[in-house]
């Protein structure tokens, strides 16, 4: 059974710019969460999904969006980067509500310079 | 907003030796939930406790729910170099978003 993939691995890019990361949940699983993870601030919960609904929202920015499609996979956007938006995006995939334990993905490293 | 604590931030073990790290959360938590990260990777999923004052063993790691569900504990004892990583509780907050606490970095000399 695949893993969850998240695409780039890394990406480095310059303020002002927008990304795009992508995440591919396991196979039949319906949750994405998105989380951000930097040395100062440890895992800070972005948003989820479920089912293309976002389910939840965290305290960031209007600058930070998602969105899940009919597969699964979601994607997460941020516009107008920041030095600050440097940091390690990790997403997570669940079966859904009421199933233990979120699967994390390897992370997408972003640079901003 | 409702918080997820941990302590220590950081902790430096003999092999060999046990150590303990507590989780704190400012409210009351359905469930709780344990993860390491290794270097460098990422987080994974180590279990979940729901009752109150349940106790789960994997192991050398006890995970303990304390009776309110407010607090937990993971407890490993006779460390060794493959328990290098850090340790993170979360549990579902407002909203039922999974909120992770600071985690606690364990460094082991040999």
């Amino acid at each position: 059974k695949a893993g969850v993939t998240q695409t780039p691995r890394y990406l480095i890019k310059t303020r002002g710019q927008q990304v795009t990361l992508s995440c591919s949940p396991i196979s039949g699983h319906r949750s994405v969460s998105w989380y951000q993870q930097t040395p100062g601030q440890g895992l800070q919960f972005l948003f989820e999904y479920f089912s293309e609904t976002q389910r939840n929202k965290g305290n960031f920015p209007g600058r930070f969006s998602g969105r899940q499609f009919s597969n699964s996979r979601s994607e997460m956007n941020v516009s107008t980067l920041e030095l600050g938006d440097s940091a390690l995006y990790l997403c997570a995939s669940s079966p859904g509500q009421g199933s233990p334990g979120y699967t994390f993905g390897s992370g997408t490293r972003l640079t901003v310079v | 907003g409702q918080q997820v604590m941990q302590i220590p931030q950081y902790q430096h073990v003999q092999e060999g030796e046990d150590f303990t790290t507590y989780c704190n959360s400012s409210t009351t938590l359905s469930n709780i939930q344990w993860y390491k990260q290794r270097p460098g990777g990422h987080p994974v999923f180590l279990i979940q406790l729901v009752k109150s004052g349940e106790v789960k063993k994997q192991k050398r790691l006890t995970f303990q729910f304390g009776e309110a569900k407010k607090n937990s504990s993971l407890h490993i004892t006779a460390t060794q170099t493959t328990d290098v990583g850090t340790y993170f509780c979360a549990g579902p907050t407002a909203g039922n978003k999974l909120t992770f606490g600071g985690g606690t970095r364990v460094l082991v000399k040999p």
